[in-house]
């Protein structure tokens, strides 16, 4: 039981660059989170799914695009990397009304 | 709208209690959360407390819940170098939304 997982662990892209990160899960748990962590900030949503084949924006959308295709992957793409989007990212699942499970986090560098 | 407060750093003696604070806006909040992440690591949960409760404690950690003033501490007794580590604040009314204070960084003097 792996819980979450995601893929890459680090990441390095210049600006203008497009990349996915994956992020799986094996508890069937319904909803699935990305966030992002910055200095003094704490977790800000970006985008959530409350099930296969749903998505919806959270606190900061903007530049990020999701999809959920299958209940345990959840993919979070950058179309076109800006420095503002260096960050630390993580993915996180949760049952129905219950605590989230994080992943280890994704370091982006965006130069 | 929603939001989650903590303090930025505090600093204790190995051996001594910690207490970390929170202070919340939504009070409608069902459940809140505590979270520790290590360096380098995603955020575990260390506790929760539903919010018709007041205190709850598991080992060495007590949680208590002032709900009149939206006021969420927890308590580490005999706090080891194991310990240092950031602490994460957050309240649910249920359902997906999750809101997460900034983060509490706890230093542990040996």
């Amino acid at each position: 039981n792996a819980g979450v997982t995601q893929t890459p662990k680090f990441r390095v892209l210049k600006t203008g660059q497009s990349m996915t990160l994956l992020c799986a899960q094996d508890m069937n748990h319904e909803y699935m989170y990305w966030y992002r962590q910055d200095p003094g900030m704490g977790l800000r949503l970006i985008h959530y799914s409350v099930g296969e084949g749903t998505t919806a924006k959270g606190e900061v959308p903007d530049g990020y695009n999701v999809s959920r295709l299958k209940k345990q992957n959840f993919l979070l793409g950058l179309e076109s990397a800006a420095p503002s989007q260096t960050s630390v990212y993580f993915c996180a699942s949760s049952s129905i009304d219950r605590e989230q499970y994080f992943g280890p986090g994704t370091r982006l560098t965006v130069t | 709208g929603e939001d989650v407060e903590q303090s930025l750093f505090l600093s204790v003696r190995e051996g001594d209690s910690s207490v970390i604070n929170c202070t919340y806006t939504d009070s409608s909040s069902t459940y809140l959360y505590w979270y520790k992440q290590e360096p380098g690591a995603g955020l575990q949960l260390l506790t929760y407390i539903f919010s018709n409760m007041d205190m709850k404690q598991d080992q060495r950690l007590t949680v208590l819940l002032n709900k009149k003033d939206k006021h969420l501490s927890l308590r580490i007794a005999d706090t080891q170098t194991g310990d240092s580590a950031i602490y994460f604040c957050a309240e649910s009314t249920g359902g997906f939304k999750t809101i997460f204070g900034a983060g509490t960084r706890l230093f542990v003097k040996a």
